[in-house]
């Protein structure tokens, strides 16, 4: 089966500083997608970034970006130029390719300091 | 009304009531998602329908009875609930169901069973 771990459970960053938050999973597949999920308080939950498993290069959208590691089975989620409203959970998740079951690793609740 | 509402947003029922989730889409998707989320514990799937039918029911006790009478509309019907059901229930929706089609979330119903 597959799995999603995300072993923090609470991040802090300084305004304006870089972030990182990790994920692993396990996984025998070799065609993939991986996700990261941002929820704010509000409880609506987006989609901040993903990145398919056949590409090497790193996804990227504007602030956040991906450093996907195939072979470690990892895809860790870095927030550059922090802003107060990146406060929120966030949720790894992968999806095996043709696949409706989307797991997801448990959270990291990310705090944004002034 | 745009993206993914569900209705109500806060729901307390005992165990023996009768209640009923709903979820809209106005996204022209083709893809309907149940998620529980409990906290601390990463979303559970609970169903998926593609095109109207039914295509992924992950071991979910029968108290929980979905319904999906068309692509925009998705009802998750609730009786005789346990205290350990409270929990907040997501609703997403996709185009298609495989690999990285995004889904988007509703806000989520907050359930409390007494």
């Amino acid at each position: 089966a597959q799995t999603v771990t995300q072993s923090q459970p609470e991040m802090s960053v300084q305004e304006a500083e870089t972030v990182t938050l990790s994920c692993t999973y396990d996984t025998s597949e070799s065609d993939y997608y991986l996700f990261w999920y941002k929820q704010p308080p509000s409880r609506q939950m987006i989609l901040v970034i993903r990145q398919e498993a056949y590409k090497q290069q790193n996804a990227t959208e504007n602030r956040f970006s991906v450093n996907f590691q195939k072979a470690a089975k990892s895809f860790s989620l870095k927030i550059s130029d922090s802003q107060l409203g990146d406060a929120a959970m966030y949720f790894c998740a992968y999806r095996r390719a043709n696949n409706n079951d989307m797991r997801f690793g448990a959270g990291t609740r990310l705090t944004v300091k002034p | 009304e745009t993206g993914v509402t569900q209705t109500p947003r806060h729901l307390v029922m005992g165990m023996t009531n009768k209640k009923s989730l709903k979820c809209e889409q106005h996204l022209g998707h083709n893809a309907m998602y149940w998620y529980k989320q409990s906290a601390k514990k990463p979303l559970e799937l609970m169903f998926v329908y593609s095109l109207e039918e039914r295509v992924e029911n992950n071991s979910v006790p029968s108290r929980f009875s979905p319904e999906c009478p068309n692509s925009s509309h998705l009802f998750l019907h609730l009786h005789t609930l346990q205290p350990e059901d409270s929990a907040l229930y997501l609703c997403a929706s996709s185009y298609g169901t495989s690999g990285s089609n995004e889904q988007f979330f509703g806000p989520g119903t907050r359930l409390t069973v007494l």
